[in-house]
């Protein structure tokens, strides 16, 4: 039973560049969450998604972020024109409708250089 | 506004003893609360979790307790193994709303 997928686990680009993170759910689960942990903090939420809806995206920065979950196909994060505050550890997340809990993937480590 | 705190950064406890891990939070309207442990350079692994209708839950080495009235969760390991050294993240969710708001976590670390 595969958990959350995540890829690329690392992933290093120039300012200035687009970075895409991949994710892909738990089997069975419809719901799809982002977070970003900048170092010595916390998760910070980002997105939430069901397939082909944003459900709630108060946590995305109001420019070069967006996010996605298609019909077919894992959920991307997207960042256009990084920068180096977009460094991070980036999480997604899975669950059921009628989960109370939501089960994280291992990351995506982003460095802007 | 850091509405889940987790005020202690670092702990360090001897294997065989209890662990307790403390969290507080300010938004009353938080009906759920769950525990994350967290190694390095990999994702949050659940731990277990409480709904606000409960004062406390139990599962294996690891307990939860809520105290509503002062706003203030504890994760309880006992007894404390040296797998048990990780970041441990408390978060929790609003009534309604799927989000999670995690603390700033505590690294436990046991001694053995």
């Amino acid at each position: 039973n595969a958990g959350v997928m995540q890829n690329p686990r690392h992933l290093v680009r120039r300012r200035g560049q687009e970075a895409r993170l991949r994710c892909s759910p738990m089997k069975g689960h419809s719901h799809v969450y982002w977070y970003r942990q900048l170092p010595e903090e916390g998760l910070k939420f980002m997105v939430y998604l069901q397939k082909e809806n944003i459900i709630d995206e108060s946590g995305m920065p109001k420019e070069r972020f967006s996010a996605e979950f298609p019909k077919e196909g894992p959920s991307i994060l997207r960042i256009q024109q990084v920068v180096r505050g977009d460094s991070a550890a980036y999480f997604c997340a899975s669950s059921t409708r009628d989960s109370n809990e939501q089960y994280f993937g291992p990351g995506t480590r982003l460095t802007v250089t | 506004d850091q509405q889940v705190k987790q005020n202690s950064p670092s702990l360090s406890v001897q294997e065989g003893r209890i662990s307790i891990l403390n969290c507080d939070y300010t938004n009353s309207m938080f009906d759920y609360f769950l525990w994350y442990k967290k190694y390095p350079a990999e994702g949050p692994t659940f731990l277990i979790s409480i709904s606000s209708i409960k004062d406390k839950n139990e599962d294996g080495r690891f307990t939860v307790f809520l105290n509503k009235s002062a706003k203030h969760l504890s994760l309880h390991i006992v007894p404390s193994q040296p797998g048990d050294s990780a970041v441990y993240f408390c978060a929790a969710r609003n009534f309604g709303n799927e989000k999670l708001t995690f603390g700033t976590g505590t690294r436990l670390t046991i001694i053995p």
